[in-house]
């Protein structure tokens, strides 16, 4: 099976500022990533699919890019509801699987 | 919108059976892929299979052996079962639309989830 490692585990920024967090995946996956955030005690909810497009209602500060084997996700000018746990999924082949996740904490 | 409800016991002893059920409303449950992913308490998120409006299954292998995910259309619903569930089973359980078979991919939107605890 594919493993998805997303680095770093943990990322300390403080409001205003970018993060940028990575997933690499095992072998090849084209461009199917899909990046999830997850707060405490909720499900996660779909930010990008397919590595670079936003779902619906995400706000244009998300944005995603990368194929093959290396993603990124960025989150520009971070607003307070954004520090959350972040997870990246492929959908490249069976099983599906998902990374263990970058926790984005205050700083 | 399409929203999700898991339901089910919220205790199960080992060797015995879990069994959910994920409630559809907001739209049909048709022509859609439906998944079933759970989260150990503290750790990643696991695939644990999909069931087609149609009723064709896929699962992932490491659960193959004990995992049957069903879908009643007349009641816009699709259930998992999993048999001789151990502490290791202890989890989170979400519901989600599989979307991984269309143009973009993700599971979207997601159950609220269902801690299922394995104990006697």
């Amino acid at each position: 099976e594919i493993v998805l490692t997303q680095s770093p585990a943990t990322l300390s920024l403080s409001p205003g500022e970018r993060a940028t967090l990575s997933c690499r995946a095992s072998q090849t996956i084209r461009n199917y990533l899909a990046w999830y955030q997850q707060k405490p005690g909720q499900a996660p909810r779909l930010l990008i699919s397919d590595a670079s497009n936003r779902a619906t209602g995400i706000p244009a500060r998300f944005s995603g890019s990368g194929s093959g084997t290396d993603f990124t996700l960025i989150i520009s000018n971070l607003e307070p509801e954004d520090f959350a746990i972040y997870l990246c999924q492929q959908r490249s082949s069976w099983p599906i699987t998902f990374g263990q996740g970058t926790r984005l904490e205050i700083k | 919108q399409v929203r999700l409800q898991e339901s089910g016991p919220g205790l199960v002893k080992p060797s015995e059976t879990l069994s959910l059920t994920c409630s559809v409303s907001g739209g049909s449950i048709g022509s859609n892929y439906w998944s079933w992913i759970r989260q150990p308490p503290g750790k990643g998120l696991e695939w644990i299979g999909y069931v087609f409006y149609s009723g064709s299954t896929n699962y992932n292998p490491s659960l193959k052996s004990r995992v049957t995910i069903s879908v009643d259309t007349s009641k816009n619903q699709f259930s998992l079962q999993l048999t001789s569930v151990t502490a290791a089973d202890t989890a989170v359980y979400y519901c989600a639309r599989d979307l991984n078979f269309g143009v973009n991919g993700g599971f979207d939107p997601w159950g609220q989830g269902t801690l299922v605890t394995v104990s006697s």
